[in-house]
Protein backbone atom coordinates (compact mmCIF):
# COMPACT_ATOMS: atom_id res chain seq x y z
CA UNK A 1 0.00 0.00 0.00
CA UNK A 2 1.29 3.23 -0.65
CA UNK A 3 0.98 6.25 1.66
CA UNK A 4 2.31 10.03 2.38
CA UNK A 5 2.76 11.86 5.65
CA UNK A 6 2.80 15.18 6.27
CA UNK A 7 4.35 15.64 9.84
CA UNK A 8 3.32 19.19 10.22
CA UNK A 9 -0.07 20.56 10.66
CA UNK A 10 1.03 24.11 10.10
CA UNK A 11 3.96 25.75 9.28
CA UNK A 12 4.59 29.70 9.86
CA UNK A 13 6.85 31.77 8.08
CA UNK A 14 7.89 35.21 8.18
CA UNK A 15 6.86 37.36 4.51
CA UNK A 16 10.35 36.91 2.53
CA UNK A 17 11.48 34.27 4.31
CA UNK A 18 12.50 30.74 2.47
CA UNK A 19 9.90 27.78 3.52
CA UNK A 20 9.80 24.42 3.83
CA UNK A 21 6.21 22.18 3.73
CA UNK A 22 7.78 18.42 4.44
CA UNK A 23 6.50 15.36 3.06
CA UNK A 24 7.57 11.54 3.48
CA UNK A 25 6.21 8.78 1.15
CA UNK A 26 5.75 5.11 1.20
CA UNK A 27 5.16 3.35 -2.24
CA UNK A 28 6.15 -0.48 -3.14
CA UNK A 29 7.73 0.69 -6.46
CA UNK A 30 8.56 3.66 -7.99
CA UNK A 31 6.63 6.85 -7.47
CA UNK A 32 4.79 9.77 -8.89
CA UNK A 33 4.68 12.88 -6.67
CA UNK A 34 2.68 15.92 -6.22
CA UNK A 35 2.22 18.99 -4.71
CA UNK A 36 -1.00 20.65 -5.00
CA UNK A 37 -2.08 23.68 -3.32
CA UNK A 38 -5.76 24.53 -1.81
CA UNK A 39 -7.24 27.86 -1.18
CA UNK A 40 -10.09 28.35 1.26
CA UNK A 41 -13.38 26.75 -0.18
CA UNK A 42 -11.73 26.45 -3.48
CA UNK A 43 -10.42 23.04 -5.19
CA UNK A 44 -6.72 22.12 -5.25
CA UNK A 45 -4.54 23.43 -7.99
CA UNK A 46 -1.75 21.71 -9.11
CA UNK A 47 1.75 23.05 -8.41
CA UNK A 48 4.30 20.31 -9.58
CA UNK A 49 4.98 17.06 -10.09
CA UNK A 50 8.27 14.65 -10.08
CA UNK A 51 7.90 11.58 -12.19
CA UNK A 52 11.20 11.17 -13.46
CA UNK A 53 15.16 12.67 -14.20
CA UNK A 54 16.19 15.81 -11.97
CA UNK A 55 15.85 15.37 -8.28
CA UNK A 56 14.69 19.13 -8.26
CA UNK A 57 11.41 20.30 -9.77
CA UNK A 58 10.35 23.32 -10.34
CA UNK A 59 6.69 24.50 -10.31
CA UNK A 60 4.32 27.38 -10.49
CA UNK A 61 4.78 30.30 -8.22
CA UNK A 62 8.43 29.99 -7.20
CA UNK A 63 7.71 26.54 -5.68
CA UNK A 64 9.89 23.94 -5.90
CA UNK A 65 10.73 20.68 -4.49
CA UNK A 66 13.11 17.91 -4.24
CA UNK A 67 12.51 14.32 -4.82
CA UNK A 68 15.19 12.13 -2.03
CA UNK A 69 14.98 8.73 -3.02
CA UNK A 70 16.89 7.80 0.21
CA UNK A 71 15.05 9.47 2.60
CA UNK A 72 11.94 9.05 0.51
CA UNK A 73 11.35 12.79 0.66
CA UNK A 74 10.00 15.29 -1.70
CA UNK A 75 9.86 18.84 0.65
CA UNK A 76 8.28 21.56 -0.61
CA UNK A 77 10.55 24.58 -0.85
CA UNK A 78 10.07 28.30 -2.00
CA UNK A 79 13.19 30.71 -1.29
CA UNK A 80 10.88 33.97 -0.32
CA UNK A 81 7.65 33.46 1.09
CA UNK A 82 4.63 35.91 -0.03
CA UNK A 83 1.67 36.32 2.11
CA UNK A 84 -0.21 35.07 -0.73
CA UNK A 85 0.76 31.82 -0.06
CA UNK A 86 -0.90 31.34 2.73
CA UNK A 87 -3.26 28.35 2.26
CA UNK A 88 -3.23 24.65 2.09
CA UNK A 89 -0.57 22.84 0.82
CA UNK A 90 -1.26 18.63 0.10
CA UNK A 91 1.61 16.02 -0.97
CA UNK A 92 0.17 13.49 -3.35
CA UNK A 93 1.97 10.32 -4.44
CA UNK A 94 0.75 7.53 -7.54
CA UNK A 95 2.52 4.20 -7.07
CA UNK A 96 3.40 3.96 -11.13
CA UNK A 97 3.73 -0.23 -10.56
CA UNK A 98 1.30 -2.25 -11.84
CA UNK A 99 -0.66 0.68 -13.62
CA UNK A 100 -1.96 1.67 -10.01
CA UNK A 101 -4.42 4.91 -10.75
CA UNK A 102 -4.82 5.76 -7.35
CA UNK A 103 -3.58 8.66 -5.78
CA UNK A 104 -3.21 9.38 -2.44
CA UNK A 105 -2.84 12.37 -0.23
CA UNK A 106 -1.27 13.55 3.03
CA UNK A 107 -3.16 15.27 5.77
CA UNK A 108 -2.52 18.80 4.45
CA UNK A 109 -0.21 21.36 5.74
CA UNK A 110 -1.40 25.00 6.11
CA UNK A 111 1.32 27.13 5.58
CA UNK A 112 0.87 31.00 7.34
CA UNK A 113 2.86 33.55 5.60
CA UNK A 114 3.10 36.59 8.63
CA UNK A 115 3.43 39.60 7.13
CA UNK B 1 -3.67 22.93 -17.65
CA UNK B 2 -6.52 21.21 -18.48
CA UNK B 3 -9.71 22.64 -16.91
CA UNK B 4 -12.23 20.80 -15.08
CA UNK B 5 -15.66 22.34 -13.69
CA UNK B 6 -17.82 21.53 -11.06
CA UNK B 7 -21.34 22.74 -10.41
CA UNK B 8 -23.25 23.68 -8.39
CA UNK B 9 -20.40 25.35 -5.96
CA UNK B 10 -23.05 25.75 -2.65
CA UNK B 11 -25.77 23.99 -2.52
CA UNK B 12 -28.59 23.89 0.44
CA UNK B 13 -31.10 21.25 1.06
CA UNK B 14 -33.55 19.81 3.09
CA UNK B 15 -33.24 16.76 4.76
CA UNK B 16 -34.48 13.84 3.23
CA UNK B 17 -33.86 15.20 -1.06
CA UNK B 18 -31.62 14.23 -3.51
CA UNK B 19 -28.69 16.63 -4.94
CA UNK B 20 -26.79 15.85 -7.97
CA UNK B 21 -23.05 17.27 -8.72
CA UNK B 22 -21.78 17.36 -12.06
CA UNK B 23 -18.14 17.24 -12.83
CA UNK B 24 -17.30 18.36 -16.20
CA UNK B 25 -13.47 18.07 -18.48
CA UNK B 26 -13.68 21.28 -20.26
CA UNK B 27 -10.76 20.52 -23.18
CA UNK B 28 -10.18 16.87 -22.35
CA UNK B 29 -11.10 13.63 -22.34
CA UNK B 30 -11.25 11.93 -19.13
CA UNK B 31 -12.26 8.18 -19.18
CA UNK B 32 -11.58 8.03 -15.38
CA UNK B 33 -12.96 10.41 -12.70
CA UNK B 34 -12.39 10.62 -9.17
CA UNK B 35 -15.06 12.14 -6.95
CA UNK B 36 -13.97 12.75 -2.90
CA UNK B 37 -14.42 14.54 0.15
CA UNK B 38 -13.03 16.67 2.48
CA UNK B 39 -14.52 17.09 5.76
CA UNK B 40 -13.11 20.61 7.73
CA UNK B 41 -9.09 21.07 8.13
CA UNK B 42 -8.90 17.36 6.93
CA UNK B 43 -7.54 15.51 3.92
CA UNK B 44 -9.11 14.08 0.89
CA UNK B 45 -10.90 10.95 0.96
CA UNK B 46 -11.50 8.99 -1.58
CA UNK B 47 -15.04 7.81 -2.35
CA UNK B 48 -15.21 6.28 -6.08
CA UNK B 49 -13.29 5.64 -9.03
CA UNK B 50 -15.80 7.17 -11.55
CA UNK B 51 -15.34 4.82 -15.15
CA UNK B 52 -17.23 6.52 -18.06
CA UNK B 53 -19.62 3.96 -19.31
CA UNK B 54 -19.28 0.91 -16.39
CA UNK B 55 -19.42 0.84 -13.10
CA UNK B 56 -18.21 3.61 -10.21
CA UNK B 57 -15.41 1.44 -7.96
CA UNK B 58 -16.18 2.60 -4.21
CA UNK B 59 -14.03 2.56 -1.54
CA UNK B 60 -14.53 0.85 1.74
CA UNK B 61 -16.97 2.37 3.55
CA UNK B 62 -18.59 4.54 0.99
CA UNK B 63 -22.51 3.67 0.31
CA UNK B 64 -22.90 3.06 -3.68
CA UNK B 65 -26.78 3.21 -2.89
CA UNK B 66 -26.36 6.69 -1.32
CA UNK B 67 -23.58 8.41 -3.72
CA UNK B 68 -24.93 7.36 -6.85
CA UNK B 69 -21.83 8.02 -9.69
CA UNK B 70 -23.17 7.84 -13.86
CA UNK B 71 -20.22 8.40 -15.83
CA UNK B 72 -22.72 8.65 -18.96
CA UNK B 73 -19.42 10.64 -20.96
CA UNK B 74 -16.47 11.23 -21.63
CA UNK B 75 -16.35 14.40 -19.99
CA UNK B 76 -19.18 14.36 -17.39
CA UNK B 77 -19.40 12.38 -14.16
CA UNK B 78 -22.46 13.14 -11.80
CA UNK B 79 -22.17 12.52 -8.17
CA UNK B 80 -25.91 12.07 -6.23
CA UNK B 81 -26.76 12.17 -2.73
CA UNK B 82 -29.81 10.39 -2.55
CA UNK B 83 -31.53 11.19 0.51
CA UNK B 84 -29.30 13.53 2.37
CA UNK B 85 -29.27 14.15 5.81
CA UNK B 86 -27.20 16.32 7.83
CA UNK B 87 -24.31 14.11 8.38
CA UNK B 88 -23.75 14.25 4.83
CA UNK B 89 -23.03 17.79 4.81
CA UNK B 90 -19.76 18.29 3.52
CA UNK B 91 -16.94 19.84 0.44
CA UNK B 92 -17.06 16.89 -2.41
CA UNK B 93 -14.64 17.64 -4.68
CA UNK B 94 -14.31 15.63 -8.34
CA UNK B 95 -11.00 15.10 -10.54
CA UNK B 96 -10.23 14.05 -13.60
CA UNK B 97 -6.97 12.59 -15.49
CA UNK B 98 -6.39 13.13 -19.26
CA UNK B 99 -7.35 9.84 -21.17
CA UNK B 100 -4.13 10.32 -22.48
CA UNK B 101 -2.73 9.61 -19.46
CA UNK B 102 0.51 11.45 -19.76
CA UNK B 103 2.16 12.31 -17.07
CA UNK B 104 -0.36 11.55 -14.66
CA UNK B 105 -1.33 14.96 -12.72
CA UNK B 106 -4.67 14.97 -11.66
CA UNK B 107 -6.86 18.44 -12.39
CA UNK B 108 -10.00 19.09 -9.50
CA UNK B 109 -12.87 20.84 -10.03
CA UNK B 110 -13.41 23.46 -7.86
CA UNK B 111 -15.69 22.06 -5.16
CA UNK B 112 -18.88 21.91 -4.26
CA UNK B 113 -20.11 22.51 -0.79
CA UNK B 114 -23.31 20.59 0.26
CA UNK B 115 -25.25 21.86 3.22
CA UNK B 116 -28.17 19.27 4.49
CA UNK B 117 -31.00 21.34 6.84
Amino acid sequence: AQSVAQPEDQVNVAEGNPLTVKCTYSVSGNPYLFWYVQYPNRGLQFLLKYITGDNLVKGSYGFEAEFNKSQTSFHLKKPSALVSDSALYFCAVRDIKGGYQKVTFGTGTKLQVIP
Amino acid sequence: GAVVSQHPSRVICKSGTSVKIECRSLDFQATTMFWYRQFPKQSLMLMATSNEGSKATYEQGVEKDKFLINHASLTLSTLTVTSAHPEDSSFYICSARDSGWGSGELFFGEGSRLTVL
